[in-house]
């Protein structure tokens, strides 16, 4: 089982919707959680991290769910800019470990 | 402005040549950290270094090398030994701390000619 795994993409939405991702992973102990954008040819850029209690921005929240280990980003109104790819990942103590990505395509 | 600057942007090699991508950083971070990243793929970790003088291999670390002489440097070699080379290389610091932002440099993408 990998570490962390996320929703197979790629998620095509119309301008407008709500689009939800989720990711699970392995280690119990790991401590934080992120949510990273990348854009094509791009380097990774935060997102958000979590937090036990849910977090909000703007548009976006995430929430995380430790008894099933699993992290989730729900993107409200989705805008064409929001066309990427969107990386979970986990800091199970020392090291970050990323997610496969989801590729999110928000059409007109 | 503090960041991570990763060089060359480009590089090609030729099959059976050692290549090294360079990482540098003036963040003052301990740790750093190299990721490949194929087509369509995740990030996946190479090697990681937590202080100067140290580094542990991560989930793909075989056919590189890195070394860990300075804080602000965290050169990676390709060598022969990685049969399948191609792909683009990022280099990372944490910030510390337990929540901690992950800073990136811009990537090299290394091709096998």
């Amino acid at each position: 089982r990998k570490e962390v795994e996320q929703d197979p993409g790629p998620f095509n939405v119309p301008e407008g919707a709500t689009v939800a991702f989720n990711c699970t992973y392995s280690n119990s102990a790991s401590q934080s959680f992120f949510w990273y954008r990348q854009d094509c040819r791009k380097e990774p850029k935060l997102l958000m991290s979590v937090y036990s209690s849910g977090n909000e921005d703007g548009r976006f929240t995430a929430q995380l769910n430790r008894a099933s280990q699993y992290i989730s980003l729900l993107i409200r109104d989705s805008k064409l800019s929001d066309s990427a790819t969107y990386l979970c990942v986990v800091n199970p103590g020392g090291k970050l470990i990323f997610g496969q990505g989801t590729e999110l395509s928000v059409k007109p | 402005d503090g960041g991570i600057t990763q060089s060359p942007k480009y590089l090609f090699r030729k099959e059976g040549q050692n290549v090294t991508l360079s990482c540098e950083q003036n963040l003052n971070h301990d740790a750093m950290y190299w990721y490949r990243q194929d087509p369509g793929q995740g990030l996946r970790l190479i090697y990681y270094s937590q202080i100067v003088n140290d580094f542990q291999k991560g989930d793909i670390a075989e056919g590189y090398s890195v070394s860990r002489e300075k804080k602000e440097s965290f050169p990676l070699t390709v060598t022969s030994a990685q049969k399948n080379p191609t792909a683009f290389y990022l280099c990372a610091s944490p910030s510390p701390g337990p929540n901690t932002e992950a800073f990136f440099g811009q990537g090299t993408r290394l091709t096998v000619v």
